[in-house]
């Protein structure tokens, strides 16, 4: 049972709009929310975070809405370029066992077009 | 400068040859990972190490082995591979269970 579900696998956008990334989650207990941007031929980067306790973190050009009740985490990127063009993975982690566990979602590819 | 290291990053195999992927990192972390990512499925965690000689099995451990003798190595090894073990694989480390967690380039494998 996928925990982590990233229902979009593409999106396209056009340069200077709102992309609006979207991930759910079943497990309750998830206590940080993150999110991961990857290129072509490199590893994913960190971007954004979000601990379970908060509704919203901003950095920059990206915001991470982390809807609790809904059991939805949404990164919205305001305005898109066309380098924000990439991979992104949504993450939560688990505390299993004494280990925090990382559950990936399976991405959703972003194009932004100029 | 801070970085995950993995080699090779690009590899043909035939089946059954035991290869050795290998994974440094410089950053004094002390939990490592790998990781593997496929069409569809995401990124499924192999094995992971909270510290040195303290290894254990993700979700996808099967036809994998790892090994912790050292804080910044963390090495994966495919004893016999298989084809269904074709694919892209990232090593991460961080500083403590739970933080942010930094990844390799990732290296990909094929094997025929």
């Amino acid at each position: 049972d996928q925990q982590v579900k990233q229902n979009s696998p593409s999106l396209s956008v056009q340069e200077g709009r709102i992309s609006i990334l979207n991930c759910d989650y079943t497990n309750s207990m998830f206590d940080y929310f993150l999110w991961y941007k990857k290129y072509p031929a490199e590893g994913p980067t960190f971007l954004i975070s979000i601990s379970s306790i908060k509704d919203k973190n901003e950095d920059g050009r990206f915001t991470v809405f982390l809807n609790k009740s809904a059991k939805h985490l949404s990164l919205h990127i305001v305005p898109s370029q066309p380098g924000d063009s990439a991979v992104y993975f949504c993450a939560a982690t688990l505390l299993i066992s004494g280990t925090y566990k990382y559950i990936f979602g399976t991405g959703t590819r972003l194009k932004v077009l100029a | 400068e801070a970085q995950v290291t993995q080699n090779p990053r690009y590899l043909i195999t035939v089946t059954g040859k035991k290869l050795t992927v290998t994974c440094s990192q410089n950053m004094n972390h002390e939990y490592m990972s790998w990781y593997r990512q496929d069409p569809g499925l995401g990124l499924r965690q192999i094995y992971y190490s909270m510290n040195v000689e303290v290894t254990d099995k993700g979700d996808v451990p099967e036809g994998y082995k790892v090994s912790r003798k050292e804080k910044r190595n963390f090495p994966l090894i495919l004893e016999s591979p298989s084809p269904n073990q074709t694919s892209l694989y990232f090593c991460a480390s961080s500083f403590t269970f739970g933080n942010t967690i930094y990844f390799g380039e990732g290296s990909w494998l094929t094997v025929v």
